[in-house]
């Protein structure tokens, strides 16, 4: 385990169609957070987990979006019926808990979205 | 609310001479800085944190609460500094988890 993962690291869609993505954390990071990034912004947060708890949503995750995270360990974040709009590089990224020395959020590599 | 502000969104600068980028934050509480890069190709990844009040490849940033900045500095730039850099915040050991991130400015360091 060297990283954060994420799969696909790629997806092209048509409008209207579900897509998921999966992200496997550092080990014993129990801490898990999703960030979406659009062309020329930096990344934006989109909610994140203590173990299985999700502990909370930002306002850009509409209905149409859900975040999961099991067993503590793997999360997947699932778009339905996606939109334009939606292109986007989603990041997700995990941190140990503890003191605020350990603070820092290791990124994975991003799996680019591109909706037709 | 809190906001981070990255005011260049391009930077050249000749290898040698001093860097510097700006970032200016608004946060009600006590916040957390950091600066994120992210070279070609590659994933995001700490560069440095106020916290700590590390020097890393030769980088500095010191928290001004009063003028609520958190510029990044170096001395002599390097080519390999060429990157798209972040500035981001967080709400602290007992505020938001969350980190708000600046639009980032893309340091390019001309030989």
């Amino acid at each position: 385990d060297t990283g954060v993962s994420q799969d696909p690291r790629h997806k092209i869609t048509k409008r209207g169609q579900n897509v998921t993505f999966r992200c496997d954390p550092i080990s014993e990071h129990n801490r898990l957070y999703w960030y979406r990034q659009t062309l020329g912004q930096g990344p934006e947060f989109l909610t994140y987990f203590q173990n299985e708890a999700q502990l909370e949503k930002s306002r850009l995750l509409s209905d149409r979006f859900s975040a999961e995270r099991p067993k503590g360990s793997f999360s997947t974040l699932e778009i339905q019926r996606t939109e334009q709009g939606d292109s986007a590089m989603y990041l997700c990224a995990s941190r140990a808990a503890g003191t605020p020395l350990s603070n820092e959020q290791f990124f994975g590599p991003g799996t680019r979205l591109t909706v037709l | 609310a809190q906001r981070v502000t990255q005011p260049e969104k391009l930077l050249s600068v000749f290898k040698g001479a001093p860097v510097e980028l700006k970032c200016n934050y608004s946060y009600s509480g006590s916040p957390e800085l950091f600066w994120y890069v992210q070279y070609s190709r590659q994933r995001l990844q700490l560069l440095l944190r106020h916290i700590s009040r590390e020097s890393i490849k030769g980088f500095t940033a010191d928290l001004n609460k009063g003028e609520t900045s958190f510029h990044l500095k170096k001395p002599f730039a390097q080519e390999e500094d060429s990157a798209m850099y972040y500035c981001a915040l967080s709400g602290g050991w007992f505020g938001n988890e969350k980190l708000t991130f600046g639009t980032g400015t893309r340091l390019t360091i001309i030989p």
